[in-house]
């Protein structure tokens, strides 16, 4: 079956990175599109970018570019990530999510909670 | 960015009510529209895509439908599993974005 399983729990300082990973399993990895998603505490959820796992080309939203960096492995099926300059309203669950072909995410990893603390 | 309008926020309904979610795009996306469900401290879970086609194993209480820019999610018979936040989603153009939730409680 298929499932998406992401990276535990960070706790970060203003200014720092994290690195989020996922793994995927249960299907050919390289044929669905990675999104990742975030949800703030007690808000909605958030569409930050997606990457292709099989090219590798990536692309995100506006409000991320140039802070947000997403990667795989293929070889373990992994997706990566990162968000840099982290600020405080950057604290939120991160997950992951498996694009289908009609463009919809049908699989989520179970999210990822990044806590931005001083 | 296509914003996406939710309503109602809240939703007090009983176990058996008919439940009737709205959805608004600010642009015409066609039938690109899916819905999730979110319980609290879970993800979402994948229920429709193209505004009326049920994913596999979603139960046939819940319904879809729509085109251009309004958007409906019906639940025929409420119950209890049902209690849960609901979120629409546009997929017609980037940036891909959401409404910000119904969340549909307990009367």
């Amino acid at each position: 079956q298929v499932q998406l399983v992401q990276s535990g729990a960070e706790v970060k300082k203003p200014g720092a990175s994290v690195k989020v990973s996922c793994q995927a399993s249960g299907y050919n990895f390289n044929d669905y599109y990675i999104h990742w998603v975030r949800q703030a505490p007690g808000q909605g959820l958030e569409w930050m970018g997606w990457i292709n796992p099989n090219s590798g080309g990536a692309n995100s939203a506006q409000n991320f570019r140039g802070r947000v960096t997403m990667t795989r492995d293929s070889s373990i099926s992994t997706s990566f990530m990162e968000l840099s300059r982290l600020k405080f309203d950057d604290t939120a669950v991160y997950y992951c999510a498996r694009g289908n072909p009609q463009g919809a995410f049908d699989f989520w990893g179970q999210g990822t909670l990044v806590t931005v603390s001083s | 960015d296509i914003q996406m309008t939710q309503s109602p926020p809240t939703l007090s309904a009983s176990v058996g009510d008919r439940v009737t979610i709205t959805c608004r795009a600010s642009q015409i996306i066609s039938t690109w529209l899916a819905w999730y469900q979110q319980k609290p401290g879970k993800a979402p879970k994948y229920l429709i895509y193209k505004a009326s086609i049920l994913e596999s194993g979603v139960p046939s209480r819940f319904s879809g439908s729509g085109s251009g820019t309004e958007f409906t999610l019906t639940i025929s018979s409420l119950q209890p599993d049902d209690f849960a936040t609901y979120y629409c989603q546009q997929y017609n153009s980037f940036p891909w974005t959401f409404g910000l939730g119904t969340k549909v409680e307990i009367k």
